[in-house]
């Protein structure tokens, strides 16, 4: 199985400055085919099913506001939230789908301190 | 509009089997490439995936909880099955169904492109 290492497990990040989530995988993720790294980024609030914010590592889904942003490549991944809104606290996960089993991180919560 | 929805029972005793049901609208297992699968969330845990079938009767299975998983389909019903044997009070979780679709190319841009709001599972005598 692909280990999927998120990391801190929670932080607390003032309104308009800049979160920092990390995503380590055990193997490459990266998809030779299509040379794209299969990994998505997922926000989850209480009681909601996940949200997708990033896939391929690094594209952002359509409607995501731009300070959400996907980088890495081969097995180290970042989602970076920058400008920090009051709606951004969640729990964040990272979750490779390059092969199977599907597996998730460990989740990393975001306060607004 | 694509859309799925989880029913299954809330309350479950220790041993029991347990069985979902997904009822999806907006696609169908008629289109190539087209799957439906599980995942749960166990209260204050992280995200776990379970199990995914696809539109040509392909299974695929976490290996943790082969031995008590099994998804079934029906096509003319745009349903899927899961059952979940020997349930324990750690099985305690929400359960989610979501769609799995290629693009345009052809491939998967999502692991489930898109989810239901889920069903909350308790396992408890």
């Amino acid at each position: 199985d692909i280990v999927m290492t998120q990391s801190p497990d929670s932080l607390a990040v003032s309104l308009g400055e800049r979160a920092t989530i990390n995503c380590k995988s055990s193997q490459s993720i990266l998809y030779s085919a299509n040379n794209k790294n299969y990994l998505v980024w997922y926000q989850q609030k209480p009681g909601q099913p996940p949200k997708h914010l990033i896939y391929w590592a690094s594209t952002r889904e359509s409607g995501v506001p731009d300070r959400f942003s996907g980088s890495g490549s081969g097995t180290d991944f970042t989602l970076t939230i920058s400008n920090l809104q009051a709606e951004d606290a969640a729990v964040y996960y990272c979750q490779q789908y390059y092969t199977y089993p599907l597996t998730f991180g460990g989740g990393t919560t975001v306060e607004i301190k | 509009q694509i859309t799925l929805k989880e029913s299954g029972p809330t309350l479950v005793l220790p041993t029991q089997t347990l069985t979902l049901t997904c009822s999806f609208s907006g696609f169908s297992f008629n289109t190539n490439g087209v799957g439906v699968g599980w995942i749960r969330h166990p209260p204050g845990k992280a995200l776990e995936w379970l199990s995914v079938i696809y539109w040509d009767g392909g299974e695929r299975y976490s290996p943790s909880l082969r031995s008590r998983l099994s998804i079934t389909k029906d096509t003319s019903k745009n349903q899927v099955v899961l059952t979940m044997t020997n349930m324990d009070p750690v099985d305690t979780a929400t359960y989610y169904c979501g769609r799995r679709s290629r693009d345009n190319s052809g491939y998967y841009r999502f692991p489930f492109d898109y989810w239901g709001q889920g069903v909350l599972v308790t396992v408890s005598s």
